[in-house]
């Protein structure tokens, strides 16, 4: 059983580019999400995929939008990238819809915007 | 508006003696709460978790104790080991909600 992968690892782009991350979910989760973790912050919920639609958004702005295939892995794409953007992207997987739910993590993509 | 506040921004300790863990919330709604672990470079990972029907969760070394009238939350580990220095985020959610609400993190020192 294969955990939770994220790529790039780390990436630098400059204001107003488009970056888009990748993850692979955990074998069997239907369900997973995008958190930002700024510096110093815990992470923030992006949005969350359940059966490739999207189910659940936070308070980011619509150039933030995502992808959930039928194999599990989903994207992160971030349109006119601006300076505050710069966080570690972190890929969550869960079995279920919703949360109270344990959530299983990956190592992060750190994005720097310069 | 913080809705989960972890008010201790860093925590050192002696290899041995206890760990206790602070985390507030505001929003009555949550009905459930879980600790995550984060080494650096590494994503959070599960440690313990807590319903609100219950006011304490046991784990080996690790407890979590719930005071739902005071909305606040405590880790407790114990004996504390220097591989117990990590970050750890205090997290909330509500069935209705498909997300969680994490706090800042406290940074926890295990000294030997």
């Amino acid at each position: 059983e294969t955990g939770v992968t994220q790529s790039p690892t780390h990436l630098i782009k400059t204001r107003g580019q488009q970056v888009t991350l990748r993850c692979s979910s955990q074998s069997g989760h239907n369900t997973v999400s995008w958190y930002q973790q700024a510096l110093g912050q815990g992470p923030q919920f992006i949005f969350q995929y359940y059966r490739e639609e999207e189910n659940g958004r936070g308070n980011f702005p619509p150039r933030f939008s995502g992808l959930q295939f039928p194999n599990y892995s989903s994207e992160l794409n971030v349109n006119a990238l601006e300076l505050d953007d710069s966080a570690l992207y972190l890929c969550a997987s869960s079995f279920r819809q919703g949360a109270g739910g344990e959530l299983f993590f990956g190592e992060g993509s750190r994005l720097t915007v310069l | 508006d913080q809705q989960v506040k972890q008010n201790s921004p860093s925590l050192s300790v002696q290899e041995g003696r206890i760990s206790i863990l602070n985390c507030d919330y505001t929003n009555s709604m949550f009905d459930y709460f879980l600790w995550y672990k984060k080494y650096p470079a590494e994503g959070p990972t599960f440690l313990i978790s807590i319903s609100s029907i219950k006011d304490k969760n046991e784990d080996g070394r690790f407890t979590v104790f719930l005071n739902k009238s005071a909305k606040h939350l405590s880790l407790h580990i114990v004996p504390s080991q220097p591989g117990d220095s990590a970050v750890y985020f205090c997290a909330a959610s509500d069935w209705s909600q498909g997300n969680l609400i994490f706090g800042k993190g406290t940074k926890l020192s295990v000294k030997p």
